[in-house]
């Protein structure tokens, strides 16, 4: 089974750091274009970070560039993304997706079960 | 970048047909045919039911279907069941920095 799992969640305060973890399995990870999208408590979804098959291109929301780093490591078909400096505005449930083989960055077809982010003093 | 528009909600009859329209601009869904639909049931997460406007994933209905006209999309469900009562949400690439949008999400009601 087609599979993605999503750690490293929790309580921060306002200017700290996590790590989100997001752990594949049941298909060639290597080869697939990878995202993060999170999604505020009982509103829509936001696109986070995309990082393509390879580790290169790498993409950032305005909202996050220069706070977020996304990375991947293919031998341990793990991605993962490092959040610093946190804002209040960063609290979301925060989902890893597969990129689907169109061409298109924006179509995600095996979603992980989200992990939750909630940065509060 | 703006998320793009779509009605907070649009309710049907089983049996019966609705469209949920995503408007954005020529920056996004009018300059590129990377218009994609998601379905989210309560506590669950995301389902891709539409890609690069038109076209479905293995495995989804026949009966879910894309298209777009100048920069609005719009995603119809014909023969409306009770198990499509969900949120759905457009998305879309943008020539802006930020380069996938999503849209403002659409909660469907299956009276």
């Amino acid at each position: 089974e087609m599979q993605l799992v999503e750690s490293g969640g929790g309580l921060v305060q306002p200017g700290g750091s996590l790590r989100l973890s997001c752990a594949a399995s049941g298909f060639t990870f290597s080869t697939y274009r990878m995202t993060w999208v999170r999604q505020t408590p009982g509103k829509g979804l936001e696109w986070v970070s995309y990082i393509s098959s390879t580790g290169a291109p790498i993409y950032y929301a305005d909202s996050v560039k220069g706070r977020f780093t996304i990375s991947r490591d293919n031998a341990k078909n793990s991605l993962s993304l490092q959040m610093d400096s946190l804002r209040a505005e960063d609290t979301a449930v925060y989902y890893c997706a597969r990129g689907y083989y169109t061409s298109a960055l924006n179509a995600f077809d095996i979603w992980g079960q989200g992990t939750m982010v909630t940065v509060s003093s | 970048q703006s998320a793009l528009t779509q009605p907070a909600s649009v309710s049907g009859s089983p049996g019966q047909s609705i469209t949920i329209s995503c408007t954005g601009t020529s920056s996004d869904v009018g300059g590129y045919d990377f218009v994609s639909w998601y379905q989210q049931h309560p506590g669950k997460a995301p389902k891709l039911m539409i890609y690069d406007v038109s076209y479905r994933p293995s495995g989804v209905s026949n009966r879910f279907s894309g298209s777009k006209s100048g920069n609005t999309a719009s995603l119809t469900i014909s023969g409306l069941q009770a198990e499509d009562e969900a949120d759905y949400y457009c998305s879309s690439y943008t020539s802006s920095s930020t380069r996938v949008v999503f849209g403002t999400g659409t909660k469907v009601t299956v009276l």
